[in-house]
């Protein structure tokens, strides 16, 4: 069963605008969650991820993510995209078992 | 420290060799697990080692492939008879298990083309 689901893959954004990446889990029980980014012809690399508590996330290099239980998401957002943003971002859900899922990742594109 | 590191970064293989990639995950690091990214694709769940557990064979794609994992530390994934499709990068990532919050830190992964 699919355990998180990145709607979209493929985003276009022009520098300077909002960046929105969506991510839903499908879990009975409070999942641990991340996100991973994957720069060009690099390894995976932790952007941000939940703990219990707080709700909104704050990461690196201005990207933030909200935990909504009741919708069951974990959307990624950025302020103010930059041309150094464009990559890959994986959304990925821990099921309080250390296995760990990724959704199908999505593309971001920033246009000057 | 050392992070993960995964031999060969490069791999070129004729349909029906036999492959094996490893993996050394960061020392202390019970927790390992193996993905494959296609061109294109996500991150495909193959495999994952929990301390002296049973491994989750749950995501091998067909009886070809096995993953060991020797003394808790270095683990292998062997692909038997390949096949055009099992091109891919294969990346191997390692985290401490007793912490479910604790990320997962990725090999640069090897890139396997199978000719």
């Amino acid at each position: 069963a699919q355990s998180v689901t990145q709607l979209g893959s493929h985003v276009s954004v022009s520098e300077g605008a909002l960046v929105l990446l969506r991510c839903n889990y499908s879990s009975s029980v409070p999942p641990y969650l991340f996100w991973y980014v994957q720069y060009p012809n690099q390894g995976l690399q932790l952007l941000l991820k939940y703990t219990t508590g707080a709700t909104l996330v704050k990461g690196i290099n201005g990207f933030e993510a909200e935990f909504k239980k009741s919708e069951t998401s974990f959307h990624l957002t950025k302020p103010s995209a930059h041309m150094s943003d464009a990559a890959e971002y994986f959304c990925a859900v821990n099921l309080n078992n250390n296995d760990m899922r990724f959704g199908a990742g999505t593309r971001l594109t920033v246009k000057p | 420290g050392a992070g993960v590191s995964q031999s060969p970064s490069n791999k070129v293989t004729e349909k029906g060799k036999d492959v094996e990639l490893r993996c050394d995950p960061i020392s202390g690091h019970t927790a390992l697990y193996w993905y494959r990214q296609s061109l294109g694709q996500g991150l495909e769940f193959l495999i994952y080692f929990q301390g002296n557990s049973a491994p989750d064979k749950s995501g091998l794609p067909s009886d070809r492939f096995s993953a060991e994992r020797t003394g808790g530390s270095v683990s292998t994934l062997t692909i038997q008879r390949t096949q055009q499709e099992d091109s891919a990068v294969y990346l191997c990532a390692s985290s401490l298990s007793r912490d479910y919050n604790s990320p997962l830190h990725f090999g640069n992964g090897t890139r396997l083309t199978v000719t």
